[in-house]
Parts: structure tokens; C-alpha cells; sequence
């Protein structure tokens, strides 16, 4: 069964950078795409970008272009989003998140737990 | 800036029928866009429900469909029942491996 596990909570200061990972099980990694979504408390659900591990092309949201990177490892089926100077404002839930595209269309399926990003002095 | 809008909040009785909707600044929805349909309960992870339009996930229950309705992406709940009550998001593709989110829909089952 398809599963993509996160890595833990993290806590950051002001200016520094995070990095959470997604690992990919119960499907061929090369073969979907990965998206990246936040929610901050309280807030909905925002796409921040996306890479596709078969050659490790990446997308991202205007909001975010120059302040996150998003990479994988094959060798592992893991997908990473660093996200870099953070504010508050970027205390979020971040979650990773599986798209597809097939003769309907794009489509995202499963999604991971989620990482908790608390950025406090 | 796209804006995606849907209501913020919607209610319905037990057994009900609603139809919450997903509009784009750029203009009308099409199949294009390849709505899709997410519910997030509280404290959870969003759980995806309709994928472009009106194509469901093996674990949609019947009740849910998607449409297209108006120049907007729809959601239908048919029979509706107190498990549905959640937060509603859809997510339209904009080309350039580019999406956005609407803003959500709270629906209250009273």
C-alpha cells in the first residue's frame, strides 16, 4: 500500500532553514510526482511546489520561488523541502503529497502525516 | 496572484443535499483545470476525494461526485451524514506543473 511517511516536528529560529522529508513506499518513486502543501494554524491549505523524481524536475509557488528547494534521493524514495530564511509567518503543518497524471488529468491521492514547523526567538 | 474561491461556510441537515462550488479569478472552470476535491477533519490530514471534475478515489464513498456547474468546479453530497461535517478544499491545476488552492469551505451537518 502506498505510503509516504514524514519526518518529525522541528523547531527553528527567525532566519534559519528547515528541511522535512517524505518517504515514498508501496509504489514505483520514479513514476509520481511529489507536491509539497502547507496550512498554517488556523489557515487552509496552500501548494507550495512540486518535483518529479523521474529526473528531478521542480515547480514551485510564486510566494516561495528563491526561498525553497525541493530534491530527492532515489536511492532512498525520499523527497526533502528546505525551506529557507523563516519567519513566523512560516509556522505551518507542511505535508507532502502524491500526484499522478493519467488521460483524465492531474490528480494528487495520498498524502503523508504531516511535519509541524514552529519558527520562534 | 490566481485567486480560487469557495464559500466559507455551508449548512446542511442530516440526509441533505448540498453543492459547494470553486471559481477561479483567471475565469470560468473547465476540465482543464483538473479540479480536485479534498476533505480535512480536524487535526488531520487533508484526504482526497474527486479527481479531475468527477473521477472518484477508490475510497469515495458514493455520495460524493464532481461536477462542473456555472463556469465553477462542484462538489455534490448526496444523503449527507454527521461524519461529512469537515473542512472542504479544491485545487485547480494552472499549466506549468502550477496549482493553487481555494481558501475552503467549512460545512456544518445540523
Amino acid at each position: 500500500q502506498v505510503q509516504l511517511v514524514q519526518s518529525g516536528a522541528e523547531v527553528k529560529k527567525p532566519g534559519a532553514s528547515v528541511n522535512v522529508s517524505c518517504k515514498a513506499s508501496g509504489y514505483i518513486f520514479t513514476s509520481s510526482y511529489m507536491q509539497w502543501v502547507r496550512q498554517a494554524p488556523g489557515q487552509g491549505l496552500e501548494w507550495m511546489g512540486m518535483i518529479n523524481p523521474n529526473g528531478g524536475t521542480t515547480s514551485y509557488a510564486p510566494n516561495f520561488q528563491g526561498r525553497v528547494a525541493v530534491t530527492r534521493d532515489t536511492s532512498t524514495s525520499t523527497v526533502y523541502m528546505e525551506l529557507n530564511s523563516l519567519t513566523s509567518e512560516d509556522t505551518a503543518v507542511y505535508y507532502c503529497a502524491r500526484g499522478r497524471y493519467d488521460s483524465t488529468g492531474y490528480y494528487s491521492d495520498y498524502w503523508g502525516q504531516g511535519t509541524l514547523v514552529t519558527v520562534s526567538s | 496572484q490566481i485567486v480560487v474561491t469557495q464559500e466559507p461556510s455551508l449548512t446542511v441537515s442530516p440526509g441533505g443535499t448540498v453543492t459547494l462550488t470553486c471559481a477561479s479569478s483567471t475565469g470560468a472552470v473547465s476540465s482543464g483545470y483538473s479540479p480536485n476535491w479534498f476533505q480535512q477533519k480536524p487535526g488531520q490530514a487533508p484526504r482526497a476525494l474527486i479527481y479531475s471534475t468527477d473521477n472518484k478515489h477508490s475510497w469515495t464513498p458514493a455520495r460524493f461526485s464532481g461536477s462542473l456547474l456555472g463556469g465553477k468546479a462542484a462538489l455534490t453530497l448526496s444523503g449527507v451524514q454527521p461524519e461529512d461535517e469537515a473542512e472542504y478544499y479544491c485545487l485547480l491545476y494552472y499549466g506549468g506543473a502550477h496549482w493553487v488552492f481555494g481558501g475552503g469551505t467549512k460545512l456544518t451537518v445540523l
